[in-house]
């Protein structure tokens, strides 16, 4: 069965830090581009970050960039969220999700997230 | 950044109505446009990519059209297990921005 389960939620001080796991299993992770993803309490879906299949190329949202790292172990199927200078506005529900890539007539490809895990808490309050 | 707009913000509707949910971007993406279905306290599920194709396993009873600025995802015929949130998402370019949703409740 394809799953993604994350892990490393929890509650922390603004300004503290935390560590957001991801475990693969199910399919082949290194072929895929991974993505981070968060929903605070009652809000809509907000991309947080992207990796590459080999971990060679990130991306981030404004809102998080310089304070949280995406990476991964190809070897352990495991995507991480290193979250650092936490602030009371990343409170949310971070959900890890699979890139699939379909190609388009004409070239290129489309992308879309097909799997995703059930999500871990993240609670950033004094 | 590329801007994602849904409406309605809700909409109530009978079972067996047929619903439409609209998505405009705030430019040209193509037809670089998914849907996805969120239920209460449940992770999102896709339903449609590339505007207008049907994911694995999804009731045919849901489409999407569009292409460039203006989406549509339509139910054909709403039964009680879509009581959801739905989102538009372009994949046009990073980031891969989400409209705000819309809440589809049963009237």
């Amino acid at each position: 069965e394809v799953q993604l389960v994350e892990s490393g939620g929890g509650l922390v001080q603004p300004g503290g830090s935390l560590r957001l796991s991801c475990a693969a299993s199910g399919f082949t992770f290194s072929s895929y581009w991974m993505y981070w993803v968060r929903q605070a309490p009652g809000k809509g879906l907000v991309w947080v970050s992207r990796i590459k299949s080999d971990a060679s190329s990130t991306s981030y949202a404004d809102s998080v960039e310089g304070r949280f790292i995406i990476s991964r172990d190809n070897a352990e199927n495991s995507l991480f969220l290193q979250m650092d200078s936490l602030r009371a506005e990343d409170t949310a529900v971070y959900y890890c999700a699979r890139e699939e890539r379909v190609a388009a007539a004409g070239g290129g490809s489309y992308y879309y997230m097909d799997v995703w895990g059930k999500g871990t808490t993240v609670t950033v309050s004094s | 950044d590329i801007q994602m707009t849904q409406s309605p913000f809700s909409l109530s509707a009978s079972v067996g109505d047929r619903v439409t949910i609209t998505c405009r971007a705030s430019q040209r993406i193509s037809t670089y446009l998914n849907w996805y279905q969120q239920k209460p306290g449940k992770a999102p599920k896709v339903l449609i990519y590339a505007a207008s194709s049907l994911q694995r396993g999804v009731p045919s009873r849901f489409s999407g059209s569009g292409s460039g600025t203006d989406f549509t995802l339509t139910i054909s015929s709403l039964q009680p297990e879509d009581i959801a949130t739905y989102y538009c998402q372009q994949s046009y370019t990073m980031p891969r921005t989400f409209g705000q949703g819309t809440k589809l409740e049963i009237k």
